[in-house]
């Protein structure tokens, strides 16, 4: 069974621009959660889609959304991008809710000049 | 308040022994899931053993167990017969109901296995 695949794997934006970043999650699994991960901050929580629907939001402001597709895979956005953007973004899959473990992709490394 | 708590920023182990990671959480709900992550220089996290907290035995897969003591909030990740392979960074991470599939985690414990 193919993992989780994130496109692209690395990309270098200015700042201003904006960036969409795709997630394929494993075959049948239909949650997707994405992740930022900065030296600083650490890992946080950006959304989670369930379902074509949003269901759970971190604490980043409205320059980052996503959205689910029909066979589960995600984008997310991110808006007049910053240099404190620049990041290792994770996606994560799973079945369906809070009791199944989540499985991570390889990650999309952004950074922003 | 953090909620996931990893002390050790970094620590050396010699390859075949084993190492013990430490995590200590804060949750006020009675159920809840702990997780570990590998998280080789490559990037990607890589799951390595869950416990939930109404499981009554300590979760075990392969070279790494769980050290899960409920009444002190701590959930140790033991890796037995250290590789090469081994040296990464590891996450503790914590899922709490009523947050879909939102993880928690600690900041991390990188490990260098010496030859």
């Amino acid at each position: 069974k193919a993992g989780v695949t994130q496109t692209p794997r690395y990309l270098i934006k200015t700042r201003g621009q904006q960036v969409t970043l795709s997630c394929s999650p494993i075959s049948g699994h239909r949650s997707v959660s994405w992740y930022q991960q900065t030296p600083g901050q650490g890992l946080q929580f950006l959304f989670e889609y369930f379902s074509e629907t949003q269901r759970n939001k971190g604490n980043f402001p409205g320059r980052f959304s996503g959205r689910q597709f029909s066979n589960s895979r995600s984008e997310m956005n991110v808006s007049t991008l910053e240099l404190g953007d620049s990041a290792l973004y994770l996606c994560a899959s799973s079945l369906t809710t809070y009791r199944d473990t989540q499985y991570f992709g390889p990650g999309t490394r952004l950074t922003v000049l | 308040a953090q909620k996931i708590t990893q002390t050790q920023p970094g620590m050396f182990v010699q390859e075949k022994e084993a190492v013990t990671l430490d995590c200590t959480y804060d949750t006020s709900d009675p159920s809840y899931g702990l997780f570990w992550y590998k998280q080789p220089s490559s990037g990607e996290m890589i799951f390595l053993i869950y416990q939930g907290s109404y499981d009554q035995q300590n979760a075990t897969e392969g070279r790494y167990s769980l050290n899960f003591q409920k009444a002190r909030k701590s959930a140790n990740l033991v890796i037995s017969a250290s590789q090469l392979g081994d040296s990464a960074m590891y996450f503790c991470a914590m899922r709490e109901p009523g947050a879909g599939n939102k993880l928690t985690f600690g900041g991390g414990t990188r490990v260098l296995v010496k030859p």
